[in-house]
């Protein structure tokens, strides 16, 4: 499978800020997703990157604060914006080479808000 | 939506130890998959295995689809095997996204 590189791999931030996170794919995927994981739970998407297009974000998430970029079909961005301490989780970016197979995931991006 | 529910929700074991991990899941889904976390946070893909069963080294997975479980065996455990281990479900028709389940905490003492 490809493999995803995200960095940072973690990062402590002051509540008010923002933080860019990043994940380059070393082969084209047709589907990128983002997810988040707070302190000892389960994985929730976010939202799906559409390449050159808005991301489709879930329930409970929304644009102003998670802006995503995805501006080719091996890069895209997610934006955690004016963080407060509830941010505090382990971000993570997965790809899909297509409807049916296997999902791959980033390193993880663990952000603690201060 | 879809409910995934993982059992044991913890598990502690002797190195060398045998151990069963379930997911159950309330509708029926298009695929199925097994990850394990490890404590740096990366999540590893063991098994794609939407039915049947795969063998993989110590590992093994079966899933029952039309009973909706699935079950990941992992035999004579390491100290490496711990972790938190996901199972994670897609419904299909057209919906690529994945829902994952509780997660069970494995964790092996020497």
């Amino acid at each position: 499978s490809a493999v995803i590189s995200q960095k940072p791999s973690r990062d402590i931030c002051q509540r008010g800020t923002s933080l860019t996170i990043q994940c380059q794919v070393d082969s084209q995927v047709t589907m990128m997703f983002w997810y988040r994981q707070q302190p000892g739970q389960s994985l929730t998407l976010i939202a799906t990157a559409n390449q050159g297009s808005e991301a489709t974000y879930e329930s409970g998430f929304v644009i102003d604060k998670f802006p995503i970029s995805r501006p080719n079909l091996t890069f895209s961005t997610l934006t955690v914006s004016n963080m407060s301490p509830e941010d505090s989780s382990i971000y993570l970016c997965s790809g899909r080479t297509g409807f049916d197979t296997e999902a791959f995931f980033g390193q993880g991006t663990r952000l603690t808000v201060v | 939506g879809i409910q995934v529910e993982q059992s044991p929700p913890d598990l502690i074991l002797q190195e060398g130890a045998n151990s069963t991990l379930r997911c159950n899941f309330s509708d029926s889904v298009n695929n199925l998959q097994w990850f394990h976390q490890n404590p740096w946070g990366q999540l590893i893909n063991l098994f794609y295995i939407p039915s049947g069963t795969k063998q993989n080294g110590r590992l093994s997975a079966t899933t029952v689809a039309t009973e909706r479980y699935s079950l990941l065996y992992i035999s004579s455990s390491q100290t490496t095997d711990s972790g938190v281990y996901f199972c994670a479900v897609e419904r299909g028709s057209g919906n690529e996204k994945l829902t994952f389940g509780t997660g069970t905490r494995l964790t092996i003492i020497p």
